[in-house]
């Protein structure tokens, strides 16, 4: 049992390149989520996914878009990559129903130069 | 707009002392409360959450949280502090009926051996 894995772990990019970012849990999980954590900020939710084939629009969602592939896997991707972006992302992902705790991915460590 | 506050951006606490580390929040109606920790370059993990009933809920590696609805706060506790409770650690408050969480800053805790 995994719980949430990601990819990759770090990754460098230049500004205007494109990537995607993996995430996929083995919990049976209904919701999931992504963030990025930036020092003094807290975690800021970008996009989240609250069943297969459902996405909605977070806190900060501007220059990402997402992917609900299935039940288990949630991909983030940049499009066109900005130094704004630099940040430490991560994906979680909890039961359907407000009283569950979410479970987090070790994260990704991206750099746009 | 509704948030969390973490008033203490650092705490320090000498080994075996007890700690605090506090938590408010401006959510309407009775929100689920959540603490996280995280460990240097590791993602969130789960200490404890209230839902409902007792005012003190006690979670993982010997953790309690105090619950106070006319304070509306939720202040992480430990009777007896170990060098190994440095890490940052999050509330988050969860408005019932609602998909998404509601993150602090975060509190960086520092346990002087």
């Amino acid at each position: 049992n995994a719980g949430v894995t990601q990819t990759p772990k770090f990754q460098v990019l230049k500004t205007g390149q494109s990537m995607t970012l993996q995430c996929a849990q083995d919990m049976n999980h209904n919701s999931m989520y992504w963030y990025r954590q930036d020092p003094g900020m807290g975690l800021r939710l970008i996009y989240y996914s609250a069943s297969e084939g459902t996405t909605d629009k977070g806190e900060v969602p501007n220059g990402y878009n997402v992917s609900r592939l299935n039940k288990r896997e949630f991909s983030l991707r940049l499009e066109s990559a900005a130094p704004s972006q630099t940040s430490v992302y991560f994906c979680a992902s909890s039961e359907v129903g407000t009283a569950y705790e979410q479970y987090f991915g070790p994260g990704t460590r991206l750099t746009v130069t | 707009a509704q948030s969390v506050a973490q008033p203490e951006d650092q705490v320090n606490v000498a080994e075996g002392n007890p700690l605090t580390v506090k938590c408010t929040y401006s959510v309407s109606g009775n929100p689920y409360l959540f603490w996280y920790v995280q460990y240097p370059n590791r993602g969130l993990q789960f200490l404890l959450k209230y839902i409902t009933g007792d005012n003190l809920v006690k979670g993982s590696y010997g953790f309690e949280a105090e619950f106070n609805k006319s304070q509306t706060s939720f202040h992480l506790k430990k009777p007896s502090a170990l060098v190994s409770d440095s890490a940052l650690y999050f509330c988050a408050v969860r408005p019932r009926g609602d998909d998404k969480i509601i993150f602090g800053k975060g509190t960086r805790l520092h346990i002087l051996p």
